[in-house]
């Protein structure tokens, strides 16, 4: 069983729009949580790095959250973007490697 | 060149052919790694190097086999693969291997598209 599950499995929203990315996870324990943006074709490119001390962590419209007791994190895309369509895909670092979930594929449309 | 690059970008063989995928990377960084991306799965770390020398295999089959003669170069080299191999192969570094450093950040290059047929 995959420990770091991610919700949606794909999103659509209209351009200028907020949206929210959930990551729950069970990989414990960990060093940093973070938050990559994967374009089609290409590779991640990290977002967010959040030690489990931190709360939120802010990147430009990017705002990821982390609660440890919940096991939870989130991100979350202001005034959304054409550019913003991709792969958005959780990381855990663990003692011993990153664990990744599966991504939310979202789609802004005009 | 900056960053991590990684050639081909599309490569489609045939299970009995031979081939490698290179990958570069341009960031002073000690650590590379092999990860495979297929649809709808998580990525899956296939190999790790340290300082050039292989610090993880994550039970990879032995038709897949890397090399990493420095520590800014490193190969995946290919053969007798089957359809179920076809992926995104990405290639990523880091300063240093993310066990040392409790997860040191990793750069990823945009992958090779891997077609078996």
């Amino acid at each position: 069983k995959n420990q770091v599950e991610q919700s949606p499995q794909s999103l659509i929203i209209l351009e200028g729009k907020n949206c929210t990315l959930q990551c729950n996870y069970t990989v414990s324990p960990f060093s940093n949580l973070r938050w990559y943006k994967q374009d089609t074709g290409r590779g991640p490119v990290s977002l967010t790095i959040m030690t489990f001390s931190e709360n939120t962590k802010s990147n430009g419209r990017y705002t990821a959250t982390l609660d440890a007791d919940t096991k939870q994190s989130s991100l979350h895309i202001t005034a959304s973007q054409l550019s913003d369509s991709a792969s958005y895909i959780c990381a855990l670092a663990g003692s011993y490697q990153l664990t990744f979930g599966k991504g939310t594929k979202l789609s802004v449309i005009p | 060149e900056t960053g991590v690059t990684q050639t081909p970008r599309h490569l489609v063989m045939g299970m009995t052919n031979k081939k490698s995928l290179k990958c570069e990377q341009h960031l002073g960084h000690n650590a590379m790694y092999w990860y495979k991306q297929s649809a709808k799965k998580p990525l899956e770390l296939m190999f790790v190097y340290s300082l050039e020398e292989r610090v993880e295999n994550n039970s990879v089959p032995s038709r897949f086999s890397p090399e990493c003669p420095n520590s800014s170069h490193l190969f995946l080299h290919l053969h007798t693969l089957q359809p179920e191999d076809s992926a995104l192969y990405l290639c990523a570094s880091s300063q240093v291997e993310s066990r040392l450093a409790g997860g040191s950040e990793q750069y990823f290059g945009p992958g090779t598209r891997l077609t078996v047929t």
